[in-house]
């Protein structure tokens, strides 16, 4: 399958425990974004980066929220000490290229994270 | 200004009928406006997108009507289906050095037979 893998699908935290997002974008994309899905709502901006490198961050709240993409390796979503607010699907998507309005996003199926 | 508007929030087409989705945006910087649609438990995917230099586009069933001076997109699905029922997003692209979408709040479309 050659299209944005996203792991977990699903993940269950306790109040105060941290949540790994992991994205594995297409082969031959080097541009990762991260969005969250609300219930009944859009979808939401929140980090985008290219390898190595965090290129825009305006979406991500200020405390507790992280995002890597290593050399190697996938792109990590952290979220530290989770509240019940985070509870909410995230998606990754990412593309070849960047610039303005050049390319569409690919998007993986999402991981659905619950906060009890 | 990094707002998209989507209306109406939900919909309900009878098979063969007509489905429109409107957006609205204020930035005039935007250069690109997609539409996503969505599945429950799946992740968006392009339907289709038009840039601001055309009136219309037309991909199969679904055509973007966009009035550059309005400020304004919809999303036209002809002869709606049964398998057309999901959610649909429109977006606008938000920024000139990145490929950063800005999205509607979605519709929900429910096709009934």
């Amino acid at each position: 399958n050659a299209g944005v893998m996203q792991n977990p699908r699903h993940l269950v935290r306790r109040r105060g425990q941290e949540a790994r997002l992991r994205c594995s974008p297409m082969k031959g994309h080097s541009h990762v974004y991260w969005y969250r899905q609300l219930p009944e709502e859009g979808l939401k901006f929140m980090v985008y980066l290219q390898k190595e490198n965090i290129i825009d961050e305006s979406g991500m709240p200020k405390e507790r929220f992280s995002a890597e993409f290593p050399k190697e390796g996938p792109s990590i979503l952290r979220i530290q000490q989770v509240v019940r607010g985070d509870s909410a699907a995230y998606f990754c998507a990412s593309s070849p290229i960047s610039g303005r309005g050049t390319g569409e996003l690919f998007f993986g199926e999402g991981s659905r994270l619950t906060v009890l | 200004q990094q707002q998209v508007k989507q209306s109406p929030q939900s919909l309900i087409v009878q098979k063969g009928g007509i489905s429109i989705i409107n957006c609205a945006y204020e930035n005039t910087a935007f250069d690109y406006f997609p539409w996503y649609q969505q599945f429950p438990g799946k992740g968006p995917a392009l339907l289709i997108a038009i840039r601001p230099d055309v009136s219309e586009k037309k991909e199969g069933r679904f055509t973007i009507s966009f009035n550059k001076s309005a400020k304004q997109f919809s999303l036209h699905i002809m002869d709606s289906q049964p398998g057309d029922s999901a959610t649909y997003f429109c977006a606008a692209h938000g920024s000139s050095n990145t490929g950063k979408l800005i999205f509607g709040q979605g519709t929900t479309l429910q096709v009934k037979p």
